[in-house]
């Protein structure tokens, strides 16, 4: 298995363009997770999806942030307009049917650089 | 809301001494706690799962505790190799809400040859 895949690994943006980054989890996962890392605030949960619906995203810092889930095998985040404060790494994880017994399988997360 | 404080200092030790992490937490005591370790420039990787009624579990060189008593739990690598440098993150639902996990800060190891 390829494990979750991102896209892009690294991305720079100039402010006030659109971002979109891309997830696609491992095939059979039903929950995916898309969490920011940053050094001030660590990993943080902005949205998660269970059966491709959106469950929580009390996580999403404000209405330029929005995901979607078309389909059990991509997600995307998109940023619109974009701010140097979003600049982070952003991490897509899934997990099957039985978490939290198997924990979550992150994919190697998008470098996002806003200037 | 749940908090969870790691040291955020790095722990330092020798190659083959025994390597302990802490994770405490506030607040309501979970259904479970996780591991996971993070290497630079990847996604955090799962190690580990302890519920509330396990005391302790153990996979290879590696040792979770729980306790629910003292809202902690400690993670242990014996004979850590330098191979074990990394950092690791304590990560737990929050209170009624098992779907989903909020994480440490992590701490960082260093093991020296």
């Amino acid at each position: 298995d390829a494990g979750v895949i991102q896209s892009p690994r690294h991305e720079v943006t100039e402010m006030g363009q659109e971002v979109t980054l891309r997830c696609k989890p491992i095939s059979g996962h039903n929950s995916l997770f898309w969490y920011r890392q940053t050094m001030m605030r660590g990993l943080e949960l902005l949205i998660y999806f269970n059966n491709n619906v959106p469950i929580d995203d009390s996580g999403m810092p404000e209405d330029r942030f929005s995901a979607k889930m078309p389909n059990a095998s991509f997600s995307t985040l998109k940023i619109q307009p974009s701010e140097p404060r979003d600049s982070a790494v952003y991490f897509c994880a899934s997990s099957p049917p039985g978490q939290p017994y198997y924990g979550y399988t992150f994919g190697s997360g998008t470098r996002l650089t806003v200037v | 809301s749940q908090k969870i404080e790691q040291n955020s200092e790095a722990l330092n030790i020798q190659e083959g001494k025994t390597a302990t992490l802490t994770c405490n937490y506030t607040n309501y005591s979970p259904a479970y706690l996780q591991w996971y370790r993070q290497d630079p420039g990847r996604g955090p990787v799962f190690l580990l799962l302890i519920r509330e009624n396990e005391k302790e579990k153990r996979k290879e060189r590696l040792k979770v505790t729980f306790d629910t008593t003292l809202k902690q739990s400690l993670f242990h690598i014996t004979a850590s190799q330098p191979a074990d440098s990394a950092t690791y993150l304590c990560a737990l639902p929050p209170w009624g809400n098992t779907g989903k996990l909020i994480f440490g800060q992590g701490t960082t190891l260093q093991v020296k040859p």
